[in-house]
């Protein structure tokens, strides 16, 4: 069965930075595209972020370009975001989505971003 | 960008009755290398992750009841649910996965 599990969210002030890590098991992880998608609260989804199996193809949502980065560690079967320049528009559940090219499968539970002063 | 949207915002159902939700997108999701449909449909019940129910269209992920089917191509498609049951109460969301950035629908919120 495959497992995906986030940390690292919490509260940060507008301008701060946090890194969000993904936990995958149960999964050929080095096989697989990887995303990130958020979800204000009481709103819809936002693809955030997409990167390859090897770690050297990535796309990014507009609003996040230059201030957020993915990358992944295939030998701890494991995913990031690291968000700096946090505005409050950034507050969202962050799920991390195994994808199929650029389909994306399996959702974690997700981990909340606050963005406050 | 390929802009996704879906009608209606929200519809109720009676409990046996089917459900229709539309997704139009903003350019074709044909793909004419391998003539598939790169649409996606995912459901999302209160407190939950989403749910992967249709890819390429019309292809139902693992597990998904044969109630949910998908139809459609190039820009339009069709999410029917044939007789709703009480846990189908969701929001719904089509997604194109043709191509970075991808994009979602507003989503469709079924209620009985």
């Amino acid at each position: 069965e495959v497992q995906v599990v986030e940390s690292g969210g919490g509260l940060v002030q507008p301008g701060g930075s946090l890194r969000l890590s993904c936990a995958v098991s149960g999964f050929i992880f080095n096989s697989e595209w990887m995303n990130w998608v958020r979800q204000a609260p009481g709103k819809g989804l936002e693809w955030v972020a997409i990167i390859n199996k090897d770690g050297n193809v990535k796309y990014y949502m507009n609003s996040v370009k230059g201030r957020f980065a993915i990358s992944r560690d295939n030998t701890k079967n494991s995913l990031y975001l690291q968000m700096n320049g946090l505005r409050v528009e950034d507050t969202a559940v962050y799920f991390c989505v195994t994808g199929r090219g650029f389909l994306l499968d399996i959702w974690g539970q997700g981990t909340m971003v606050t963005v406050s002063s | 960008d390929i802009v996704m949207t879906q009608s209606p915002d929200s519809l109720a159902v009676s409990l046996g009755e089917r459900a229709t939700i539309n997704c139009k997108s903003s350019q074709s999701l044909l793909s004419s290398s391998d003539n598939q449909n790169y649409l996606a449909w995912y459901q999302q019940k209160v407190g939950q992750p989403p749910k992967l129910l249709i890819y390429w269209a019309s292809t139902r992920g693992s597990g998904v009841p044969d109630r949910f089917s998908g139809s459609g191509s190039g820009t339009d498609f069709t999410l029917t649910v044939s007789s709703l049951q009480a846990e189908d109460v969701a929001v719904y969301y089509c997604h194109q996965h043709y191509g970075a950035p991808l994009t979602f629908g507003q989503g469709t919120k079924v209620e009985i």
